[in-house]
């Protein structure tokens, strides 16, 4: 079962902040984060581990609610260099493999 | 050290002709995913390889498709005969640690195919 993402696409003016939320029905061991930029391959940001903990990537962070099943990236102070899709991708305990969302397209504009 | 590499980057072929992808991981990876993008939709899971051995082939839609590791190195995904859902973006990636939860994914600007 893939995750949700929510929103599915988001417009920001440089400066401006957003958060992407990625919503699981299942049992959560880790959540990645991922952008991908038009034609180019999928870069990692961060991987989060259960226990909610927060992380950091530049000005770029993540909090993770393994009792809720949710994690959520934080997009502060945003730059023109965020725009891109991205993506959460899940893995339960298994771990053998991530299950991605649909993605959240970003646009920051000047 | 070199990223993960896919080859061709564009292929566009003809319904019932037959295509086959390569990747090449970061070299010493032994974890091998291959994924597809249909358009706008999510990046889905098709198989993993651990060194040469198939770990989990859930995603393959059917038996059009086929992936081979040989050696453990680099990989290929045949289609054949190919059909107009199989369009899209195939991404290979590769990691260096067995369990995904804590390891990140390296992956290649992927292959766009378009079947007419």
């Amino acid at each position: 079962q893939q995750p949700v993402q929510s929103p599915q696409a988001v417009i920001l003016r440089e400066g401006e902040d957003a958060v992407i939320n990625c919503s699981s029905s299942k049992a959560l061991y880790s959540v990645h984060w991922y952008r991908q930029k038009h034609g180019e391959a999928p870069v990692f940001l961060m991987i989060l581990l259960k226990g909610g903990e927060q992380k950091g990537h530049d000005k770029i962070s993540a909090s993770f609610n393994e009792k809720k099943q949710q994690s959520s990236l934080y997009l502060t102070a945003s730059q023109l260099s965020y725009s891109g899709t991205y993506f959460c991708g899940t893995a339960g305990a298994a771990g053998n493999k991530l299950t991605f969302g649909g993605g959240t397209r970003v646009l920051v504009k000047p | 050290e070199a990223g993960v590499t896919q080859f061709p980057s564009h292929s566009v072929i003809e319904k019932g002709q037959t295509v086959t992808l390569r990747c090449d991981p970061i070299s010493g990876h032994d974890n091998l995913y291959w994924y597809r993008r249909v358009m706008g939709k999510e990046i889905k899971f098709l198989l993993h390889f651990v060194k040469e051995s198939k770990q989990d082939e859930s995603g393959m839609p059917n038996n059009r498709f086929l992936a081979e590791r040989t050696g453990g190195t680099y990989s290929t995904l045949k289609v054949q005969p190919a059909e107009l859902e199989d369009s899209g973006v195939y991404f290979c990636a590769s990691s260096g640690l067995v369990r995904s939860y804590n390891s990140p994914l390296h992956f290649g600007n992927g292959t766009r195919l378009t079947v007419t």
